[in-house]
């Protein structure tokens, strides 16, 4: 069950800016760190983000990831065709004592 | 190199059980909270159950707790999912996850590549 919630597709074409949203609540985003992952076509999810706005090193600086309240927003900057992929959210949650991933976000580029 | 390796996925009868495993490398196996992650054919990730560094906290998804038993064995570095009262809604690809720390909730960074589980007569 995805309690985090995130829209379904986002697009750009190549070199644009992407704003994928991740809409949680005070007992997930708005009192934990939220994470970011990228999952290509038919591979394992990867990091992107984690604590809110930190990258992996190996993680291009387009990747930047930030948080407000009970949401948080992942931006992909100068899109690449490499980028298709689909990309989730995911923070503990201290109600339900585990964790919750978003809805998920397919992400194409034009 | 972090190497998180699964096994022991397989065709499964509905109401059977079954046991898989990851093989973990490239870190220091008993300072790390490690996870099971499923994914059915098409949909989303969804958490199933985290394990504390020490193995002495263990949480599960509503969907699976009574059912599954997630544990650890530092002498040879594995993590375990024990699976009982299979169901077809159990069908996924699980896969092992490493955490960022010895905390349970300090978020997923290494994943293997995953085990198809499939439960179906």
């Amino acid at each position: 069950q995805s309690v985090l919630t995130q829209p379904p597709s986002a697009s750009g074409t190549p070199g644009q800016r992407v704003t994928i949203s991740c809409s949680g609540s005070s007992s997930n985003i708005g009192s934990n760190y939220v994470y970011w992952y990228q999952q290509l076509p038919g591979t394992a999810p990867k990091l992107l983000i984690y604590k809110n706005s930190q990258r992996p090193s190996g993680v291009p600086d387009r990747f930047s990831g930030s948080k407000s309240g009970t949401s948080a927003s992942l931006a992909i900057s100068g899109l690449r065709s490499e980028d298709e992929a689909d990309y989730y959210c995911a923070a503990w949650d201290d109600s339900l004592s585990g964790y919750v991933f978003g809805t998920g976000t397919k992400v194409t580029v034009l | 190199e972090v190497q998180l390796v699964e096994s022991g996925g397989g065709l499964v009868q509905p109401g059977a059980s079954l046991i898989i495993s990851c093989a973990a490398s490239g870190f220091t196996f008993s300072s790390y909270a490690m996870s099971w992650v499923r994914q059915a054919p098409g949909k989303g990730l969804e958490w199933v159950s985290v394990i504390s560094g020490s193995g002495g906290s263990t949480y599960y998804a509503d969907s699976v707790k009574g059912r599954f038993i997630i544990s650890r064995d530092t002498s040879d570095n594995t993590l375990y999912l024990q699976m009982i009262s299979l169901r077809a809604e159990d069908t996924a690809i699980y896969y092992c996850v490493k955490i960022l720390s010895g905390d349970w909730y300090a978020g997923f960074d290494y994943w293997g590549q995953g085990t198809l589980v499939t439960v179906s007569s």
